[in-house]
């Protein structure tokens, strides 16, 4: 079946680097864009990211511009988000999902990952 | 960047009732990309709508959304145990996508 599974959460203190990653199965991969959504603790859904199909654009939200970076490894169906630079307004479950339609994104999103928690924290 | 604002904040009904959430765009969503999702706590959101009025796979027919323009609404027929959770709308006609603050559907 379709699976998303995020890892490399963690507790970090401001100013680090954390990478989180996002393992595929049960899908062509390589056919669908990524994205990154966050949810802050007891707050809504926030959109960070996408990278399309074949990795050569990207698009982020302007809270992330210039510190996260999304990547994709398609011959190994993950995904991945470079944070740098963390901020404590960075906490949050980060998911990974799957848009919903292959080819060129469309930024809505059909399947979701469990989620990782990040905390940044001194 | 879209603002989408959702009401009621929350909605208290019984088992068997209807519920309708209203989802209003500050500007038009282009071509109706307008979805809806379900979070329940501690799991992640589940895709219900998109389209506006599309269900996704595996969707029961109690769920129906409707609306073009500004305006969206989600429908649940008759709630079912299972559907008390948080509903989210989103906008993805336009970057950045944009996500409603929600409407918890609680159990009266």
């Amino acid at each position: 079946q379709v699976q998303l599974v995020e890892s490399g959460g963690g507790v970090v203190q401001p100013g680090r680097s954390l990478r989180l990653s996002c393992a595929a199965s049960g899908f062509t991969f390589s056919t669908y864009g990524m994205h990154w959504v966050r949810q802050a603790p007891g707050k809504g859904l926030e959109w960070v990211a996408v990278i399309w199909s074949d990795g050569n654009s990207k698009d982020y939200a302007d809270s992330v511009k210039g510190r996260f970076t999304i990547s994709r490894d398609n011959s190994k169906n993950t995904l991945y988000l470079q944070m740098n630079s963390l901020r404590a307004e960075d906490t949050a479950v980060y998911y990974c999902a799957r848009d919903l339609s292959p080819g060129l994104p469309l930024y809505g999103m059909d399947v979701w990952g469990q989620g990782t928690t990040v905390t940044v924290s001194s | 960047e879209i603002v989408l604002t959702q009401s009621p904040g929350t909605l208290s009904l019984s088992p068997g009732e209807r519920a309708t959430l209203s989802c209003r765009a500050s500007q038009s969503v282009s071509s109706s990309y307008l979805a809806w999702y379900q979070q329940k706590p501690g799991q992640a959101p589940r895709l219900l709508i998109y389209g506006a009025s599309s269900r996704a796979t595996g969707i029961p027919d109690r769920f129906s959304g409707s609306g073009s323009g500004t305006d969206f609404t989600l429908t649940i027929s008759r709630l079912e145990p299972e559907d008390f959770a948080v509903y989210y709308c989103q906008q993805y006609g336009s970057s950045p996508p944009t996500f409603g603050q929600g409407t918890k559907v609680k159990m009266k």
